[in-house]
């Protein structure tokens, strides 16, 4: 089955620094969502973005499907943007199924 | 709130057991996706029903069973709970059938088994 991996696996940023969290993928999908996890373990949906780019606000992300990655680049980053971001994906053909890395663990220092 | 609801939020119960854990979908989702996130195996999808209808199936044991009713809340059943089983159940809900455009998860449904 495809495979998703993100990196890096944990990072720690004072606030204010920007970061970018990667995911890579083995095989074409047809969706491809990041999520941001909170401390209470809430799921919170951040980005539909199989191809392209798309901004909200301090978080932007860009997908290149032909070469297989999607970022994530947060930037001036904030203490509530401590959590764990995940990459997930379906691929085509799955009744959207998604298929989740491992997540990257960001802890914002004040 | 994401407009998806699932209850109870909490659950401690004891191996062998089984419980019931609820989800309603956000007003005019049809889909309904179950996932479980553990330690070892992080976020995995269980099973997905659109309408009524089993459509999906991923990791999910046979001991666990799902179904969703025709106002579109779903259930999912644990049974002979293992230690193992203790997680964070997730339900998701999309308006159409692949979740193309993009999921609402609840806020989970937390399991010890003691």
């Amino acid at each position: 089955g495809i495979q998703v991996e993100q990196s890096p696996p944990d990072l720690i940023l004072q606030e204010g620094a920007n970061s970018t969290l990667r995911c890579n993928f083995s095989d074409s999908v047809n969706n491809l969502q990041w999520f941001h996890q909170n401390p209470w373990g809430q799921l919170i949906n951040l980005f539909y973005i199989p191809s392209g780019t798309k901004q909200n606000g301090r978080l932007s992300a860009t997908t290149v499907a032909t070469e297989r990655y999607s970022l994530l680049y947060i930037s001036s980053s904030q203490t509530t943007d401590s959590g764990v971001y995940f990459c997930a994906v379906a691929v085509s053909g799955s009744q959207g199924n998604l298929i989740f890395g491992k997540g990257t663990k960001l802890s914002v220092k004040p | 709130d994401s407009g998806v609801t699932q209850t109870p939020k909490h659950l401690i119960t004891a191996t062998g057991q089984r419980v019931t854990l609820r989800c309603s979908p956000r007003s005019g989702d049809l889909s309904v996706y179950w996932y479980q996130q553990s330690l070892d195996q992080g976020l995995q999808f269980l099973i997905q029903y659109y309408n009524g209808e089993e459509r999906a199936k991923g990791n999910i044991l046979e001991r666990f069973s799902a179904q969703q009713f025709p106002d579109l809340h779903s259930e999912l059943n644990l049974s002979s709970l293992e230690l193992g089983d203790s997680a964070l159940y997730f339900c998701a809900s999309s308006v159409e059938q692949g979740g193309v455009y993009g999921y609402t998860f609840g806020s989970g449904t937390r399991l010890t088994v003691v």
